[in-house]
């Protein structure tokens, strides 16, 4: 699985767009990019994953680089439910995921 | 209402006592996981589970155990062996489909020692 570096933490105003970034430079081509966050002291949640075209779903975009070796995950309207801490994940197959420390993002009023 | 129940929410182990946590799905999903969370850190595998009667170690399985009897159904032993145990304790679950993983995870267990 490849590696990912995300920053450490992120704050962004309510109701603007959240842009995490997530760099994966050793990438191969039938590994997917997952995301999926943690609100304090509860379970992660599965937000959105794709392998190479722009993804939308109810929650977030995710976008991939044409070389698939970086990816932004956008909340569109960050609220402050959002706060959280957001995982990016590569990932071939099915068995566990690998989080790591992941971005603390900070929705502020 | 589908989804992952974890129980209890909070857990008090003594000196020498073996815990048991539960997991319960009723999401129909094939494969079960479970992770320890220590604080500020991020989530580390313990065992896992992709059909009934059959479980593997995860990266960290020394001083737990598992068993999977039902499909629906996945408790995760503390035994006295392991020295260092409180932690949040998360259980997931995933549906057969090959080539995602999709991971739905329960609210949590979270273990202390007394």
């Amino acid at each position: 699985d490849a590696k990912t570096t995300q920053p450490t933490s992120m704050d962004c105003a309510e109701g603007r767009a959240a842009n995490l970034p997530c760099n994966h430079s050793t990438i191969s081509g039938n590994e997917y990019v997952y995301w999926y966050r943690q609100i304090h002291s509860q379970g992660p949640q599965y937000i959105i994953h794709g392998l190479k075209n722009n993804e939308t779903n109810e929650m977030a975009s995710l976008i991939i680089t044409e070389d698939r070796k970086s990816s932004t995950l956008i909340l569109p309207h960050a609220t402050l439910r959002d706060t959280a801490v957001y995982y990016c994940i590569v990932k071939t197959g099915a068995n566990n995921l690998f989080f790591g420390t992941g971005t603390r993002l900070t929705v502020i009023p | 209402d589908g989804g992952i129940t974890q129980s209890p929410k909070y857990l008090f182990r003594k000196e020498g006592q073996n815990v048991t946590l539960s997991c319960e799905q009723n999401l129909n999903h094939d494969a079960m996981y479970w992770y320890r969370q220590d604080p500020g850190q991020g989530l580390r595998l313990i065992y896992y589970s992709q059909i009934v009667n059959d479980f593997q170690k995860g990266d960290i399985a020394e001083g737990y155990s598992v068993s999977r009897e039902k499909k629906e159904s996945f408790p995760l032993t503390v035994t006295s062996a392991q020295k260092n145990p409180t932690a949040f304790y998360l259980c997931a679950s995933r549906p057969r489909d090959e080539g995602k993983n999709i991971q739905y995870f329960g609210a949590g267990t979270r273990l202390s020692v007394l």
